[in-house]
């Protein structure tokens, strides 16, 4: 079954350190890979996207994905957090049987002052 | 360009009395999705709609629920006799014909009294 898990609900990181909020997947094919942030009160803003290519894919406001096909993951990170980071963040896989989007629970982003 | 929109961006109603949410997605995109988020929740996928096919009603919770896209644009969600438990964020997105990434609009917070 094609799936996507966020172990974390949340994860809780100090400013200026370097975060990574985790995604793993499970998809037939070719994986197509997403994270979304949602600030409070707010709808879902696209962050950046994996489809082919170069395993580091740089997006928004300073964030980096990596992708590893070995380990199914598509681990979210920023070299040095800001307070402003804070907000829900989820990744998505394109299930390639019907070119959905399957969502992960969401992971909650904490950056403290 | 204009983005996602959707109307009215909070809703209070009583149990008992139908409520219908507008979405108006950006234009020529010719995918539109209906999703719902509990409090701080993940995505819930209630139905998909891509040009003029029959749209993809496989999430909708109930027979309460229905949807209708005009003219391959606006879509209205309705609930009908709305029960406490659909209270919730009624999320729209929406997404270009050749790509993969879905643009949300601001929500509907759905009240039931």
């Amino acid at each position: 079954a094609q799936s996507v898990a966020q172990p974390e609900d949340q994860v809780n990181v100090a400013e200026g350190n370097p975060l990574t909020v985790k995604c793993t997947y499970s998809v037939s094919g070719n994986p197509y890979l997403f994270w979304y942030v949602q600030y409070p009160n707010r709808g879902l803003q696209f962050l950046l996207k994996y489809i082919t290519g170069d395993n580091l894919v740089k997006g928004s406001y300073g964030f980096e994905a990596e992708f590893n096909k070995s380990q199914t993951s598509f681990h979210l990170k920023k070299p040095s957090a800001l307070v402003s980071d804070s907000a829900l963040y989820f990744c998505a896989v394109r299930d390639n049987s019907n070119y959905q989007l399957i969502w992960g629970a969401g992971t909650k982003l904490i950056i403290k002052p | 360009g204009a983005g996602v929109s959707q109307s009215p961006s909070n809703k209070v109603t009583e149990k008992g009395k139908d409520v219908e949410l507008r979405c108006d997605p950006i234009s020529g995109h010719t995918a539109l999705y209906w999703y719902r988020q509990s409090l701080g929740q993940g995505l819930e996928f209630l139905i998909y709609f891509q040009g003029n096919s029959a749209p993809d009603k496989s999430g909708l919770p109930s027979d309460r629920f229905s949807a209708e896209r005009t003219g391959g644009s606006v879509s209205t969600l309705t609930i009908q006799r709305t029960q406490q438990e659909d209270s919730a964020v009624y999320l729209c997105a929406s997404r270009q014909r050749g790509y993969n990434e879905q643009f949300f609009g601001p929500g509907t917070r759905l009240t039931v009294l």
